[in-house]
């Protein structure tokens, strides 16, 4: 069974940092592409970014808004997933989801398997 | 304001049918597969269609997916109470080199 587990979340200042995780289980974390999607309060879904299996080159891509301030990492050794993020704002507040992309059939992209999240809140 | 659109909202009786539209360009839908997922607050979503109509193994046939040009629509028969929930349709944007979804339809069954 695919399980993915974020933890990291909490309150913090805008202009402050925080590192969120992601432990995955139940498939072969390092093939896998994995992605980040958050939803901030009254909001729609939000795609973060996303880093490749290292076979595939291991790059990271990122949507606009946190493009230089977020970074994502993998530790395949660990099975886990990272979301470091710098110099958050308030439009950052948000619940962050740990999901898996395109696992069935490992091309086009779509998120077949999703964490319960992690509320992150940016505020003063 | 999302790139893809959805309508904010639909509503159904019980066991009829709806569906839910989502619009985009030939930058996104119309070269890229769509996908499209459920949302109950609180929760994990869940994706009930990829590659445009494929449904993952435990998402009932009552789902259905299809892709025309640059929209696409997430079809559900039979509806029931359960089926209460917020949709999203997502896809690939090729110009934004990102993931993009649409604004979410709240569906409700009354």
């Amino acid at each position: 069974e695919v399980q993915l587990v974020e933890s990291g979340g909490g309150l913090v200042k805008p202009g402050g940092s925080l590192r969120l995780s992601c432990a995955a289980s139940g498939f072969t974390f390092s093939n896998a592409r994995m992605s980040w999607v958050r939803q901030a309060p009254g909001e729609g879904l939000e795609w973060v970014g996303r880093i490749k299996s290292k076979s595939d080159g291991g790059t990271t891509d990122y949507a606009a808004p946190v493009k230089g301030r977020f970074t994502i990492s993998r530790d395949d050794s660990k099975t886990t997933l990272y979301l470091q993020m710098n110099n958050l704002n308030t439009e950052d507040t948000a619940v962050y989801y740990c999901t898996t992309d395109s696992l069935l059939t490992g091309y086009y992209t779509y998120f077949d398997y999703w964490g319960q999240g992690t509320l992150v809140t940016v505020s003063s | 304001q999302s790139v893809l659109t959805q309508p904010p909202s639909v509503s159904a009786a019980p066991g009829r049918m709806v569906t839910i539209s989502c619009s985009g360009t030939s930058s996104n839908i119309g070269n890229n597969y769509v996908s499209w997922y459920r949302h109950l607050p609180g929760t994990a979503p869940r994706l009930l269609i990829y590659e445009n109509n494929k449904r993952p193994s435990g998402i009932p046939d009552r789902f259905s997916g299809s892709k025309s040009g640059t929209s696409a629509t997430l079809g559900i028969t039979g509806l029931q109470t359960g089926d209460e929930a917020d949709y999203y349709c997502g896809t690939w944007d090729s110009s934004l080199s990102a993931v993009v979804f649409g604004g979410g339809t709240k569906l409700t069954v009354v």
